[in-house]
């Protein structure tokens, strides 16, 4: 049981916007601390998506984008590819366990 | 460009203590803090912990009692011992730098991980 909570899966059409979501509690993501994103393609290691809950690094698309609210974030795809099938993970800091870095259980992504 | 190159036995025996090697090129090991995750196949990410360029440690509680990570600053390596491994043990391990970048943390760069199953 992962201590940031993200849906197993979700899908969407070519062109359609897709959200992903990403919930903690107050001694992560509520506790004010940021969230990342990672995009993990098939066989391959993560890469990072999104920083500091709404920036993204040079090179990533600007058809990702991240927001955070109270304990949450999403991270939101537009403008859907066959692409960006893959699992994504949200990364946050918990207080609670002795300042741990903990990953979301991570959301597949399909692409119909 | 930072680059990780994980190394070390893909196979261990129950019991045992599982050794990677993680060795950095186009950059240095002396600033930022350096990372191990692990992924058991088909599952999500666990971070195992981290250690500074200077040596000081952080590790995840859950595997704190069996983890050791240690810096080789003259080779451009950290490493990661993990002891008494079981089969919940195998998973694709990855290192990866956890870097100061845009007034956050994230694992900016990452190894291409090194599957390690535990097996008799």
């Amino acid at each position: 049981q992962s201590v940031l909570t993200q849906s197993p899966s979700v899908s969407g059409a070519p062109g359609q916007r897709v959200t992903i979501s990403c919930t903690g509690s107050t001694s992560n993501i509520g506790a004010g601390y940021d969230v990342q994103w990672y995009q993990q393609l098939p066989g391959t290691a993560p890469k990072l998506l999104i920083y500091g809950n709404t920036n993204r690094p040079s090179g990533v698309p600007d058809r990702f984008s991240g927001s955070k609210s109270g304990t949450s974030a999403s991270l939101a795809i537009i403008g859907l590819q066959a692409a960006d099938e893959a699992d994504y993970y949200c990364q946050s800091f918990d207080s609670s366990l002795s300042g741990s870095i903990v990953f979301g259980g991570g959301t597949k992504l399909t692409v119909l | 460009q930072v680059q990780l190159q994980e190394s070390g036995p893909g196979l261990v025996k129950p019991s045992e203590t599982l050794s990677l090697t993680c060795s950095v090129s186009g950059g240095s090991i002396n600033s930022n803090h350096w990372s191990w995750i692990r992924q058991p196949p088909g599952k999500g990410l666990e971070w195992i912990g981290h250690i500074y360029y200077s040596g000081s440690t952080n590790y995840n509680p859950s595997l704190k009692s069996r983890v050791t990570i240690s810096v080789d600053r003259s080779k451009n390596q950290f490493s990661l011992r993990l002891t008494s491994v079981t089969a919940a043990d195998t998973a694709v391990y990855y290192c990866a730098r956890y870097s100061l970048y845009g007034g956050t943390y994230p694992f900016d760069f990452w190894g291409q991980g090194s599957l390690v199953t535990v097996s008799s």
